[in-house]
């Protein structure tokens, strides 16, 4: 099975911030690659599919990069909705495996 | 409007069965791959099963541990996707998301608990 890992597991930031979060590969997985936002009690929610394509619906602030083994999600200006985990997962084949997630809190 | 609704999550005891449905709506179920995924917060995120459509030979994909004893069907006519478990196991226990196959996994349901213990 293919494993993500994610960094950092946690930060802490303001509202306005910029904020990364880098997700790992342990194999190739080319762009087939989405992140999701998960707050608590709440169902994981899609923001961005193939690496760096935005789900309808979902604020430009969010932005994906990256292909092969090394995906970045960057929120461009923190928004007080934004505090949330993170998860990205790949979807080259099967099992498809999630990373351990990011937690963004507020500083 | 695209919405998921599971339900049928319970509290069974280890070796025992459970039937969990998704009632879809707001798009053509035919037209789409469908996906369980599950959470457990000691295990954090994982994929369950595929559903794949006609065009695709209705085939099926299973996470090696559930393999066999997990079944994922679908009935298009009532716009409903399946999750058959046998032979339930502690470890199952996890929150059971349907979840549309497009575009990665673009739409999620709310979630259906199912709780393995004795």
């Amino acid at each position: 099975d293919i494993q993500m890992t994610q960094s950092p597991s946690s930060l802490s930031a303001s509202v306005g911030d910029r904020v990364t979060i880098t997700c790992r590969a342990s194999h190739d997985v080319g762009t087939a690659l989405t992140w999701f936002q998960q707050k608590p009690g709440e169902a994981p929610k899609s923001l961005i599919y193939d690496a760096s394509r935005l789900q309808t619906g979902v604020p430009s602030r969010f932005s994906g990069s990256g292909s092969g083994t090394d995906f970045t999600l960057t929120i461009g200006s923190l928004q007080p909705e934004d505090f949330a985990t993170y998860y990205c997962q790949h979807y080259v084949g099967f099992p498809f495996t999630f990373g351990p997630g990011t937690k963004v809190d507020v500083k | 409007e695209v919405q998921l609704v599971e339900s049928g999550g319970d509290l069974v005891q280890p070796g025992g069965s459970l039937r969990l449905s998704c009632a879809t709506s707001g798009f053509i179920l035919s037209d789409f791959f469908m996906d369980w995924v599950r959470q457990a917060p000691e295990r954090g995120l994982e994929w369950v099963a595929r559903s794949r459509t006609k065009a695709h030979g209705h085939t099926t994909e299973y996470r090696a541990s559930v393999k066999g004893r997990f079944t994922i069907s679908r009935d298009e006519s009532q716009n409903q996707l399946h999750l058959q478990m046998n032979s339930l196991q502690t470890d199952d226990t996890a929150v059971y998301y349907c979840v549309r196959g497009y575009n990665g996994l673009d739409v999620w349901g709310q979630g259906t608990t199912v709780i393995v213990s004795s």
